[in-house]
């Protein structure tokens, strides 16, 4: 089946530090991406799409100059968190999609610890 | 607006049966999906209705009725690593997943 990865697994990092998670295809080209973020207790929240080669989609509300997205291969994407906050404390989770596709297949999560 | 409705939190005993329902009102529909989330890690598929009707996959069946906007996960011979949250996801007219909050089922024995 489709293998998501994602790097690292978790993260402290202090505050006003940049961080930098990984989501990884290993089995398949991953035409669309998607990044999730998830408060303790919360369903997921979609946080922005990206095409392979194209810019991002954010969903409303989500800082684009904050959460730097980067889909520059079919296998990877790159979710990048500037000047972390402690309120960016979260459960960040990648998904993936191939081309002829319906399944999202997610990676499993990268937590982050600001302090 | 888009909205999917599911019961916060459901309990059940090891060896019975439980049903989860959905409901939903998005723009468009192109399917259904059941995921199981358990603390901590990601969501993992279950399930995928696109059809009305039944879709049975070994303990696990979903049922889709598109005309109510209706579905439901059906749980048998339930065991204790059941216990997760079961998230319902509506693919709308735009290919985007439109996440409920999530049902946490707790398992006792």
């Amino acid at each position: 089946g489709a293998v998501v990865s994602q790097h690292p697994s978790w993260v402290i990092c202090k505050s006003g530090t940049s961080v930098k998670i990984e989501c990884r295809s290993l089995d398949f080209q991953a035409t669309t991406m998607f990044w999730y973020r998830q408060f303790p207790k919360q369903s997921l929240m979609l946080m922005a799409t990206s095409n392979e080669g194209s810019k991002a989609t954010y969903e409303q509300g989500v800082e684009k100059d904050k959460f730097l997205i980067n889909h520059a291969s079919l296998t990877l994407s790159t979710l990048t968190v500037t000047s972390a906050h402690p309120e960016d404390s979260s459960f960040y989770i990648c998904s993936a999609r191939g081309t002829y596709d319906y399944e999202q297949y997610f990676g499993p999560g990268t937590r982050l610890t600001v302090t | 607006g888009q909205n999917i409705d599911q019961p916060t939190e459901m309990t059940a005993t090891e060896g019975a049966i439980v049903q989860i329902n959905c409901t939903y009102q998005t723009s468009g529909f192109n399917g259904l999906f059941w995921y199981q989330q358990h603390a901590g890690e990601a969501p993992t598929f279950l399930s995928y209705n696109v059809l009305d009707g039944l879709e049975e996959k070994g303990r696990f069946s979903s049922f889709l009725s598109r005309s109510k906007g209706y579905s439901y996960l059906l749980l048998k011979e339930l065991q204790m690593k059941d216990s997760a949250s079961y998230l319902c996801a509506v693919r709308d007219s735009n290919y985007q997943l439109i996440w409920g909050a999530g049902t946490k089922l707790i398992i006792k024995p």
